[in-house]
């Protein structure tokens, strides 16, 4: 099994629409998890990071689940400028400072 | 304004030629890394630094090497580049308390 695994998508949406996404990890120890955002041929931004409590940044929700080792991203009213390929990171800790990313799924919203 | 900074943007060399490529960041990151990305198969870790003189392997080492004797620099070298290492490479920077990367603009390697 992967340690990070998403959906590639692609997801095409109206623009409007209410999108969610997906990210399973293996390592139930993981630590840390985080959202980034890259678009084509650029460098992957940070999004957002996920906290235990689940977190909400304006159009963005990110929310975690321990018990079946998954995250999750909901982007609501999308627009245009939310077409991009979005990626689940995940931070082992415990001794291990690797990050682990999935290889992303690609969002095209649509006029 | 914080930033890292990769050197050069875009490299065609041939096989067996010896490369550097820079990495700065003006933040004050404990933590480097760099990463290269190949169609299909998303973002990997090659090497990683915790802080100065601290690097470890990442997924992916084979055929690189990296030193951290600064705390802003974090060089990756390729000592014998082959056809296989072709990529996009990123270097990334983050404190070692929350791990929140911050990319740089990427090096596109061509090795013929």
């Amino acid at each position: 099994r992967k340690e990070v695994e998403q959906d590639p998508g692609p997801f095409n949406v109206p623009e409007g629409a209410t999108v969610a996404f997906n990210c399973t990890y293996s390592n139930s120890a993981s630590q840390s998890f985080f959202w980034y955002r890259q678009d084509c041929r650029k460098e992957p931004k940070l999004l957002m990071s996920v906290y235990s409590s689940g977190n909400e940044d304006g159009r963005f929700t990110a929310q975690l689940n321990r018990a079946s080792q998954y995250i999750s991203l909901l982007i609501r009213d999308s627009k245009l400028s939310d077409s991009a390929t979005y990626l689940c990171v995940v931070y082992l800790g415990a001794g291990s400072y690797q990050l682990t990313f999935g290889k992303g799924t690609k969002l095209s919203v649509i006029p | 304004e914080a930033q890292v900074t990769q050197n050069p943007r875009y490299l065609i060399t041939v096989t067996g030629k010896k490369l550097t490529v820079t990495c700065s960041q003006n933040m004050n990151h404990e933590y480097m890394s760099w990463y290269r990305q190949d169609p299909g198969l998303g973002l990997r870790q090659i090497y990683y630094s915790m802080n100065v003189e601290v690097t470890d392997k990442g997924d992916v080492p084979e055929g690189y090497k990296v030193s951290r004797k600064e705390k802003r620099n974090f060089p990756l070298i390729l000592e014998s580049p082959s056809p296989n290492q072709t990529s996009l490479y990123f270097c990334a920077s983050s404190n070692s308390l929350s791990y929140e990367q911050y990319f740089g603009p990427g090096t596109r390697l061509t090795v013929t």
